[in-house]
């Protein structure tokens, strides 16, 4: 079965630092990738996503994700963080397949420091 | 536009207890639905799915029970609740086809068994 790996548990960074969380995948085939994120006390908000053609993908609030497909990887990175970026960020993936099921990874709290 | 409900918003029940937890969408017909939970420090794990009424997939064996009585209704219950279940309930969506679809979810749920 396939699974998705957020090896950053609590990542403490101060406004203005850059920001890069690491998403792994496990599973061979093709795959759609996908970030969310859940501001404290909001629900869960699709932040980008990935299907085909160019592996950066730009999504909303200044974020963007590469997947590197040998690496198995989808990190997702933003050049200057605000304290409003202050969340728990998900990396989630479904086969491109008839599995249609979407894995996600155990999720990274994201703490921005005024 | 589509949106997704989740009622009650917050629910503190006792064990051994029965649950019903409501999720409703508009704007779109016969949708995919699902059911998952997060538990604290957690990421998100999928309960149950459903492609139409009355048509129920389950992906982990537990306490709880879906039903899809209509086509935007989907439902979590549970005869009598364990302390295991507390935690936060999300209802989703799927939007697109095939290898472009993508999950929107509602507001959530949380439960508190004591």
């Amino acid at each position: 079965a396939q699974s998705v790996s957020q090896h950053n548990h609590h990542v403490i960074l101060s406004e203005a630092a850059s920001l890069e969380l690491g998403c792994n995948y496990s599973y061979g085939g093709t795959v759609n990738l996908f970030w969310y994120v859940q501001y404290p006390g909001q629900h869960l908000q699709l932040l980008l996503k990935y299907f085909s053609g160019d592996p950066l993908v730009k999504g909303i609030k200044g974020f963007e994700a590469e997947f590197i497909k040998s690496k198995f990887s989808f990190n997702l990175r933003k050049p200057s963080v605000q304290w409003s970026d202050t969340a728990e960020y998900f990396c989630a993936v479904i086969p491109s397949g008839s599995a249609r099921q979407l894995t996600f990874g155990s999720g990274t709290q994201l703490t921005v420091l005024p | 536009s589509q949106t997704i409900h989740q009622w009650p918003a917050t629910l503190v029940q006792p064990v051994g207890s029965p649950l019903s937890l409501e999720c409703t969408v508009e704007g779109t017909s016969n949708p995919n639905l699902y059911w998952y939970r997060q538990a604290a420090g957690r990421g998100l794990q999928l309960l149950f799915y459903s492609v139409g009424i009355g048509q129920i997939s389950s992906e982990v064996p537990q306490n709880l029970s879906a039903s899809r009585p209509q086509d935007r209704q989907f439902i979590l219950s549970s005869k009598k609740l364990l302390l295991s279940d507390s935690g936060f309930y999300l209802c989703a969506w799927r939007a697109g086809q095939g290898a472009r679809e993508t999950q929107y979810f509602g507001p959530g749920t949380r439960l508190l068994v004591l």
